[in-house]
C-alpha cells in the first residue's frame, strides 16, 4: 500500500450503530486529518492530530470521536449520527503541520446514515 | 479569518481550449495558497502551490496559476484543455483562522470538457 488508504470506502449505519472509519498513512508523515466533504459546501477540518496528539477541533459533536494511536493511523469513531452528517469523511496527512505543507488525501470514506 | 472564493461553481471547455479558474481569497497575513484536483471517486490531489518566491507557479498536468497580490487573486489555467482535466478543482488558502492555523478551501470549481 502506498499513500493514504482508508476503510470503508462506503459505509451505511443507522442513527443508532456504532462504527468507525479507519485510515492509515504510508508516507511517514506526523500529522494527520479529518475533513468531512457535503455537496455544495466547502471542506470542513473535523480534527488535526500533530505527532499522536489532537491540537485542532473544530468544534465537532461529539457523536464524532477521534483517535489516533500512532503517526500512521487515525480512526473516526461514530455514535448516534443523524442523517445531515451523511457526506464523504476524508483523512490527510502532511510531513507536519506547519504552513506550506502539502497535505496528501485519502480516497475517502462516502458515509450514509439512514 | 480567511476565507477563498471561487467564482463560477461549473465551468465548461471545449477540448483543446484555454482554461480558467478563479479564486480570490482572504487572509490577514502573506499567504499560502493551493489548488487541489479531485477526480470522482478519490480523495483530494495537489496540482500545485504557492508559498514564497515567483508568483507564477507551475504545477503538474500543465496546469499553472498566478499569484496576484494586489487582486488578491491565485487563478488557475491551462492553455490546452484535455478530456482527461475533467474534474472538481478546489483552491485553498492556508493561515490563521479561528482557534489555530488551517487550510481553508473553496467550494469548488467543476471542469467540464467537452468534445
Amino acid at each position: 500500500e502506498t499513500g493514504v488508504t482508508q476503510t470503508p470506502r462506503h459505509l451505511v449505519m443507522g442513527m443508532t450503530n456504532k462504527k468507525s472509519l479507519k485510515c492509515e498513512q504510508h508516507l511517514g508523515h506526523n500529522a494527520m486529518y479529518w475533513y468531512k466533504q457535503s455537496a455544495k459546501k466547502p471542506l470542513e477540518l473535523m480534527f488535526v492530530y500533530s505527532l499522536e496528539e489532537r491540537v485542532e477541533n473544530n468544534s465537532v459533536p461529539s457523536r464524532f470521536s477521534p483517535e489516533c494511536p500512532n503517526s500512521s493511523h487515525l480512526f473516526l469513531h461514530l455514535h448516534t449520527l443523524q442523517p445531515e452528517d451523511s457526506a464523504l469523511y476524508l483523512c490527510a496527512s502532511s510531513q507536519d503541520e506547519r504552513g506550506g505543507m502539502e497535505q496528501f488525501f485519502g480516497p475517502g470514506t462516502r458515509l450514509t446514515v439512514l | 479569518a480567511q476565507s477563498v472564493t471561487q467564482l463560477g461553481s461549473h465551468v465548461s471547455v471545449s477540448e483543446g481550449a484555454l482554461v480558467l479558474l478563479r479564486c480570490n481569497y482572504s487572509s490577514s497575513v502573506p499567504p499560502y495558497l493551493f489548488w487541489y484536483v479531485q477526480y470522482p471517486n478519490q480523495g483530494l490531489q495537489l496540482l500545485l502551490k504557492y508559498t514564497t518566491g515567483a508568483t507564477l507557479v507551475k504545477g503538474i498536468n500543465g496546469f499553472e496559476a498566478e499569484f496576484k497580490k494586489s487582486e488578491t487573486s491565485f487563478h488557475l489555467t491551462k492553455p490546452s484543455a484535455h478530456m482527461s482535466d475533467a474534474a472538481e478543482y478546489f483552491c485553498a488558502v492556508w493561515g490563521f483562522t479561528g482557534g489555530g492555523n488551517k487550510l481553508t478551501f473553496g467550494t469548488g470549481t467543476q471542469l467540464k470538457v467537452e468534445l
